[in-house]
């Protein structure tokens, strides 16, 4: 079955340390996002992608980066972890605007 | 912009009872898209409905019921005859035909008591 998955499911890192995170999807979909989920602030987004080599910023990008090199994969880079960035990251896959997002289980990181 | 709000931070009712979750929304946009999520205490998130800006019939699904109103930019949720298993946060989300990216709610926990 075609899926979303999300490596490692949690993570333990400290201040100052490069981490990325990892998220594929075997729906061979054009559309992938990245969110970030705090309490109280529901999901924001941090970055999307349309296809293969394109990358855009959503409202929370800075401190974070991705690449798109393939449909399956868009990995999310925290350059320089910081304290606020421990939060819970969610993946997301859609074929068209008009398809439903589909999530990952999530990866959950604790900065220190 | 686009802005979701869910005003209602947690809701707590008794098993069977009827539960409205409250969504509205704020778009510029003709054509747009709105979901529901629900997030179990497990923490996935799991799709519940999607609906177009052109299509204002309700729809129902089992238990589960969705009021959508462009008069009011509103798309509420209602859980009939709640259970346990219903407990959990649910997100009202909105998307929009230029940026394909989603624009949440902050989310009403719901708690359903036996």
């Amino acid at each position: 079955d075609a899926e979303i998955t999300q490596s490692p499911r949690h993570k333990i890192t400290e201040t100052g340390r490069q981490v990325t995170l990892a998220c594929h999807q075997t729906w061979n979909h054009n559309n992938m996002f990245w969110y970030r989920q705090d309490l109280g602030h529901g999901l924001r987004l941090i970055h999307y992608s349309y296809g293969v080599q394109d990358t855009n910023k959503g409202e929370v990008s800075d401190g974070y980066s991705v690449s798109r090199s393939n449909t399956e994969d868009l990995p999310l880079t925290l350059e320089s972890a910081a304290s606020s960035q421990t939060s819970v990251y969610f993946c997301a896959s859609s074929e068209t605007l008009q398809e439903t997002q589909y999530f990952g289980p999530g990866t959950r990181l604790l900065v220190l | 912009a686009q802005k979701v709000t869910q005003a209602q931070t947690e809701i707590s009712v008794v098993e069977k009872e009827d539960v409205t979750l409250d969504c509205v929304y704020e778009t510029r946009d003709t054509t747009y898209y709105l979901f529901w999520y629900k997030q179990p205490p497990s923490g996935e998130l799991v799709f519940l409905i999607r609906r177009n800006s052109f299509d204002e019939q309700n729809e129902i699904s089992g238990r589960y019921s969705w009021n959508f109103q462009k008069s009011t930019s509103s798309f509420n949720f209602t859980i009939t005859a709640s259970q346990v298993v219903d407990s959990a946060v649910y997100f009202c989300a909105l998307t929009d035909t230029g940026r394909r990216a989603l624009t949440f709610g902050s989310g009403t926990r719901l708690q359903v008591q036996p």
